[in-house]
């Protein structure tokens, strides 16, 4: 168990739809980072936040966003749902700024039908 | 063009065997990287970790960075079936915002046969 908590498992929902995306950090972590995993695109990394703040942005659509709230854990909302993006999101953290010790939960399996 | 190359395999090897997993990169920006396994169902987890070139070694694991040639490998000695799984490159530049962005490759999906 690596510390970092996603909810929900899985999320199956419908095409126009909008989902939000819960994460823990680890206890102490003040980065949280959002991935995106698919079968053609491998793992995408989409979004970090640090301490509240945006950090860091990658390849994240317009339809997404995430936040970070004062209590350290994070939300990634995805809206008008398209069939592609069913995906595993994964939400990492970290201590600081650095990428390279970051824990991985387990990720949420979205289904957009 | 993909920033970061891998093959995906499948690779199997029996067990015992060394094995070599490998990947190559085009942005000469990155200065860190990882290797990651990711089991099944499960979020990745890092192994290993390393900051520009050279060597390291973890237990049955070596990590080599060859910046010249953009080129990266993990090496498992005495594999177990226990490291069935995919392996996933990473790497990222250093400076500013930079050190939050991974860029991952495809992951090699290995299996070792008892």
């Amino acid at each position: 168990d690596s510390g970092v908590t996603q909810t929900p498992k899985h999320l199956i929902t419908a095409t126009g739809q909008r989902v939000t995306l819960r994460c823990s950090p680890r206890s102490g972590d003040l980065s949280v980072y959002w991935y995106q995993q698919s079968l053609d695109q491998g793992l995408q990394f989409l979004i970090q936040y640090y301490n509240g703040e945006e950090r860091a942005k990658g390849n994240i659509l317009e339809r997404f966003s995430a936040q970070q709230f004062p209590d350290l854990h994070s939300e990634l909302n995805l809206s008008s749902l398209e069939l592609g993006d069913s995906a595993l999101y994964f939400c990492a953290s970290s201590k600081g700024t650095v990428n390279t010790e970051a824990f991985f939960g387990q990720g949420t399996r979205l289904t957009v039908v | 063009q993909k920033e970061v190359e891998q093959d995906p395999g499948p690779l199997s090897v029996p067990e015992g065997a060394i094995v070599s997993l490998n990947c190559t990169y085009s942005n000469s920006a990155f200065q860190y990287f990882m290797w990651y396994r990711q089991y099944s169902r499960k979020g990745p987890e890092l192994l290993m970790y390393t900051y520009s070139s050279g060597n390291k070694e973890d237990g049955r694991f070596t990590a080599q960075v060859d910046k010249s040639s953009k080129y990266i490998s993990l090496f498992i000695r005495d594999s177990q079936p226990s490291d069935s799984a995919t392996y996933l490159c990473a790497m990222s530049a250093a400076g500013g915002t930079s050190y939050g962005k991974l860029t991952f490759g495809q992951g090699t999906i290995l299996t070792v046969h008892p």
